[in-house]
């Protein structure tokens, strides 16, 4: 029972690079999102989804995309990544959206964009 | 809007001090569920407790309490005789239920409280 995988744990982008970071779990959670940590703002919805076809945005969902065509996958995209993309990202799974039960975090992927 | 505020934004202790971490909540919810994580310097995110808006019950588990309080909207969290491995950043988060619509479910996290505790 790996839980919530988050693919690579360290990247280093140039500016208008495009990377997806990975996100994959194994408990048949129907909810699935992204947050950016930055230093002293908490963590930040970048997008989120309900189930495979269905996704919407969080509050900072500017600069990135996502899709989720089944159930174990969520990827975040960034197309032109941009300085100001620099951060830890992690993703998280739940079996609801509303957390009546427990969630569970990626181990974080460090992105810095030159 | 739903918010949350951890007003210290660090703190500092002795070993063996106790200490209370401060998260103050906002919703319009009826429901709603209050979360602490702790993230160490490793920097993984450690889930710690989950609370329901209905159960005002305060919570121990080993040195670690939880304080639920609806009155002032608040859920602390306090450590007793603090030790080292307790330096960490916490997190409080909160996620609605959605009885007012609009803002069903997603955590929403306050900026964090940077403990250390010196040897």
């Amino acid at each position: 029972n790996a839980g919530v995988t988050q693919t690579p744990k360290f990247q280093v982008l140039k500016t208008g690079q495009s990377m997806t970071l990975q996100c994959a779990q194994d408990m048949n959670h129907e909810y699935m999102s992204w947050y950016r940590q930055d230093p002293g703002m908490g963590l930040r919805l970048i997008h989120y989804s309900v189930g495979a076809g269905i996704t919407d945005q969080g509050e900072v969902p500017n600069g990135y995309n996502v899709s989720r065509s089944t159930t174990e996958d969520f990827p975040l995209r960034l197309l032109s990544a941009a300085p100001s993309q620099t951060s830890v990202y992690f993703c998280a799974s739940s079996f609801s959206r509303v957390f009546d039960t427990e969630a569970f975090f990626g181990q974080g992927t460090r992105l810095t964009v030159v | 809007a739903q918010k949350v505020t951890q007003a210290q934004t660090e703190i500092s202790v002795v070993e063996k001090e106790d200490v209370t971490l401060d998260c103050v909540y906002e919703t319009r919810d009826t429901t709603y569920y209050l979360f602490w994580y702790k993230q160490p310097p490793s920097g993984e995110l450690v889930f710690l407790i989950r609370r329901n808006s209905f159960d005002e019950q305060n919570e121990i588990s080993g040195r670690y309490s939880w304080n639920f309080q609806k009155s002032t909207s608040s859920f602390n969290f306090t450590i007793t005789a603090s030790q080292v491995v307790d330096s960490a950043v916490y997190f409080c988060a909160l996620s609605e239920a959605g009885n007012y619509g609009g803002s069903q479910g997603n955590l929403i996290f306050g900026k964090g409280t940077k403990l250390s505790v010196k040897p």
